[in-house]
């Protein structure tokens, strides 16, 4: 497709146990984004990649968190040992960054996590 | 980065003209001014961007004052379906560089009543 797909749509784990989320940015998107978004509450930004370098991961929660990108393309996000509070909906995005002052994003439909 | 501070939410009724400020003492002088909309369930949507002045689409128009330290997001005649939350977001992604960031606040959750 030409958008932001991620996978699954909706996650539910038991308390523990690891998740990985997955994105496929659009095709030449050398940016990608990871939120997390929670019940009502504002985008929370988690991890930045350039390529498959991740110049920012200053918003990572905790040391269950880590993410990587390969071939510049498909990125994973995994948290390890979840815990209730890591439900949300985790939210990918990638943008093309080669036009100076490009700060358009387009965004996937998310993955619901849900830690029981 | 340049923090952004707007309104939590605010209410309109079908046919009005809407206008969501947006303050950002900060700007740096690489940045743009970009605004999302995102509705439940959904992802955000870029809808404008703008570095001064005055930027209209076919969505909205973004009013910048030359001191470029607050924008206004306006749409016209906005409908039920334009109930959402708006982002306004400040920052810049050079080419060539690694600190491309799109930081999101709260946002404006607008209700437009019938």
């Amino acid at each position: 497709g030409a958008g932001v797909s991620q996978s699954p749509s909706n996650k539910v784990t038991e308390k523990g146990k690891d998740v990985e989320l997955r994105c496929d940015p659009i095709s030449g998107h050398t940016a990608l984004y990871w939120y997390r978004q929670s019940l009502g509450q504002g985008l929370e930004f988690l991890i930045y990649f350039q390529g498959n370098s991740a110049p920012d991961k200053s918003g990572l929660p905790s040391d269950r968190f880590s993410a990587e990108r390969t071939g510049g393309s498909v990125s994973t996000l995994t948290i390890q040992r979840t815990q209730q509070e890591d439900s949300a909906v985790y939210l990918c995005a990638s943008s093309s960054p080669g036009q100076a002052m490009n700060t358009e994003a387009f965004f996937g439909q998310g993955t619901r996590l849900t830690v029981v | 980065l340049a923090k952004t501070t707007q309104p939590i939410s605010m209410d309109s009724y079908e046919g009005q003209e809407v206008n969501i400020t947006c303050s950002h003492n900060n700007i740096a002088t690489n940045d743009y001014i970009t605004w999302y909309q995102q509705f439940p369930s959904q992802g955000p949507r870029f809808i404008i961007q703008g570095y001064k002045t005055k930027v209209t689409n076919e969505v909205a128009s973004l009013f910048i004052p030359a001191d470029r330290k607050s924008s206004t997001l306006s749409l016209p005649r906005v409908s039920l379906s334009d109930t959402a939350v708006y982002y306004c977001l400040v920052g810049s992604a050079d080419r060539g560089s690694t600190l491309g960031r799109l930081y999101f606040g709260r946002g404006t959750q607008l209700t437009v009543w019938p």
